[in-house]
């Protein structure tokens, strides 16, 4: 199986940018998505696929990777993204097994 | 719009088995183009990912907890069913189910339903 490491914690100031980081050997051959995770609530799909971001999620989110490194980036943090981000991908073994990354949570000072 | 709803008991006794649905509603559980999966997360710990389903029964576990998890669906009443069995305190989580959706290098879960906290305790 797979592993997907994340800095613990992160912060940054209003209205600067943040990037989380996920890395991991199955990010070689797939993407990342990513989630957002507030207290008390469910996960919150923001980016998938190469850079997408489902509907009614911010452009200020953003996400791309190089080797096996897949990075989530806030462009101008506002309160609200104030939140745990999880990353998850495929197993590099090819089945569709899944894994999540161990986690950030970022800090809006 | 699709939504899901996770239901069960919210308590069960060490080494029984436990035992949850999720409903979809607003879309059919038999596209071809999803799996269904199931998420938990201990309390105040990160998401571990448990295993999808298709709607023609095929599944896919995590190894870790494979031997104990059976994931079935039921394209008749739009549900699909998570059992852990052998539980113990490390058990405890919310589970959440989502919408698994992949293509060639790409996949996401999208929507999770609310989560249900199941606690694991005699």
């Amino acid at each position: 199986s797979s592993e997907l490491t994340q800095d613990p914690t992160v912060s940054v100031a209003l209205g600067q940018t943040v990037r989380i980081t996920c890395q991991g050997d199955s990010l070689r051959n797939y993407y990342a998505s990513w989630y957002q995770q507030k207290p008390g609530q469910a996960p919150l799909l923001v980016i998938y696929g190469k850079n997408n971001r489902p509907s009614g999620i911010p452009d200020r989110f953003s996400g791309s990777s190089s080797g096996n490194t897949a990075s989530l980036t806030i462009t101008g943090a506002q309160a609200e993204d104030e939140a745990d981000y999880y990353c998850t991908s495929r197993d590099s073994s090819g089945n569709l097994l899944e894994v999540f990354g161990t986690g950030t949570k970022v800090t809006v000072l | 719009q699709l939504q899901l709803q996770e239901s069960g008991p919210g308590l069960v006794k060490p080494s029984e088995t436990l035992s949850l649905t999720c409903t979809v509603s607003g879309g059919s559980i038999s596209s071809s183009r999803y799996y269904w999966g199931w998420i938990r997360q201990p309390p105040g710990k990160g998401l571990e990912w448990i295993g999808n389903i298709y709607y023609r029964g095929s599944t896919y576990s995590n190894p870790s907890l494979k031997s104990r998890v059976t994931i079935s669906v039921d394209t008749s009443k739009n549900q699909f069913s998570l059992r852990l069995n052998s539980v113990t305190a490390a058990d405890t989580a919310v589970y959440y189910c989502a919408r698994y959706y992949y293509e060639s290098g790409s996949n996401w879960f999208d929507p999770w339903g609310q989560g249900t906290l199941v606690t694991v305790s005699s």
